[in-house]
């Protein structure tokens, strides 16, 4: 059975600060990962993916994310964080023969200034 | 380009109505998944469809169905509308592994 874990159900984070989102994964063969960004009352928005190959990958709006297979991890990072990044973000998991997400119940995000 | 689009926007029923939902994929994916998405949690999968095929279904009842049309747009309907049933629906179209989202639609259930 796959499954994604979130840990941090809240962050919040002063302006300019660093974040990292944490997320762990169960799945039985090579894992699909990938991020989203949800806004109030919005559809999700991928920030980015992970296949294969370079373990730190970039996505859009200055997030990275980090795949570590020992640790079954997928932890997003953003250097400076800027008060357009409060929201919800959701990480996911699914596979190449795979026809599902599943996705972790969420880390909201709040910016302070 | 345009994105994935869904309607209607909101809608409000009432126990026991039957409701549908509508999606249209990005131009050129031949893939459509549907989720549903109670408030505080992350979504969850209820279909996908590749090819006008069902390719998978997760754990929801037999009320609700779905089906994509030959310019494989598609169609989420729920029967029997119960209180539990309302959330934010999202579909998903896609050409490979990655899935991109529309806007939702918020199905509230009275």
């Amino acid at each position: 059975a796959q499954s994604v874990t979130q840990p941090d159900i809240h962050i919040t984070v002063s302006e300019g600060a660093s974040l990292e989102l944490r997320c762990n994964y169960s799945y039985g063969a090579t894992p699909y990962l990938f991020w989203y960004v949800q806004s109030p009352g919005q559809g999700l928005q991928l920030l980015l993916k992970y296949f294969s190959g370079d373990t730190l990958v970039q996505g859009i709006k200055g997030f990275e994310a980090e795949f570590k297979r020992s640790q079954s991890s997928f932890n997003l990072r953003k250097p400076s964080v800027h008060w357009s990044d409060a929201a919800e973000y959701f990480c996911a998991v699914g596979g190449s023969n795979d026809y599902k997400l599943s996705f972790g119940a969420g880390t909201t995000v709040t910016v302070r200034a | 380009d345009a994105g994935v689009t869904q309607s209607p926007t909101h809608l409000i029923k009432t126990r026991g109505q039957h409701v549908t939902l509508r999606c249209s994929p990005i131009s050129g994916h031949k893939s459509v998944s549907w989720y549903q998405q109670v408030l505080g949690q992350g979504p969850q999968f209820i279909f996908q469809y590749y090819e006008k095929e069902e390719r998978g279904r997760g754990n929801f009842p037999d009320r609700f169905s779905a089906r994509q049309f030959p310019n494989y747009s598609s169609e989420l309907n729920v029967n029997a509308l119960l209180l539990g049933d309302s959330a934010l629906y999202l579909c998903a179209s896609s050409l490979g592994a990655e899935q991109y989202f529309g806007p939702g639609t918020r199905l509230t259930v009275t």
